[in-house]
């Protein structure tokens, strides 16, 4: 069945690198697309960022050319790499799958994973 | 970017009750839009798709409708399991953005 899970540090010092991989099985990276979206602590969604299945990546322009989305089909990951955290970069990172007509949904969500950034 | 506004923030509601959750887009966003459900344990799901189509498995008491920059999300007899937060999401233009949600508490 489909499945996303997400893994990563707990925590994370402040203006240091986050590194989270997104682990899919049940589909191929090749035929649908994947995205980034977080979730800060009793606050709601925002989307980071999306791997395309060709290989492309786009990306929320919030994050400037803080963020990186890149993948390796072959073990079926998907990564997102942050550099600079601040300490509003507090959340729950999540990766999604997208089919791929236009429009469709997240249709799977992994259950993220709780990042904490200190100082 | 475009902004969507969500209300109401939160909506005490009875078992039963049929209830609307409008999301607002500050542009016409051309019916690309979704509905999601967020569960308390964090677990998120799709609920609608292209403003009025419901995804597969989603009981048939959930529809959106809607059109140029007004959308709405009903609910049209609560269960128990409804009580969750909502969230609607644009895809007419990057960066896909979301409303600030609408969380559904038993009144």
């Amino acid at each position: 069945q489909v499945q996303l899970k997400e893994t990563g540090p707990d925590l994370v010092q402040l203006t240091q690198t986050l590194s989270i991989t997104c682990t899919v099985s049940g589909f191929s990276l090749t035929t649908y697309n994947v995205h980034w979206v977080r979730q800060p602590p009793g606050k709601g969604l925002e989307w980071m960022g999306a791997m395309w299945n060709g290989g492309g990546t786009d990306y929320n322009s919030a994050f400037k050319s803080r963020l990186s989305i890149s993948r390796d089909t072959s073990k079926s990951q998907v990564f997102l790499k942050m550099n600079s955290l601040q300490t509003d970069d507090t959340a729950k990172y999540f990766c999604a799958r997208q089919d791929l007509y236009y429009g469709s949904p997240f249709d799977y969500w992994g259950q993220g994973v709780m990042v904490t950034v200190s100082s | 970017d475009i902004q969507m506004t969500q209300t109401p923030s939160s909506m005490p509601a009875s078992l039963g009750e049929r209830v609307t959750i409008s999301c607002r887009a500050s542009q016409g966003i051309s019916n690309y839009l979704n509905w999601y459900q967020q569960k308390p344990d964090g677990t998120i799901k799709p609920l609608i798709y292209y403003t009025s189509n419901l995804q597969s498995g989603v009981p048939s008491r959930f529809s959106g409708s809607g059109s140029g920059t007004d959308y709405s999300l009903t609910i049209s007899s609560l269960e128990p399991e409804d009580f969750a937060m909502y969230y609607c999401q644009q895809y007419d233009s990057s960066p896909w953005t979301f409303g600030g949600g609408t969380k559904l508490e038993l009144k």
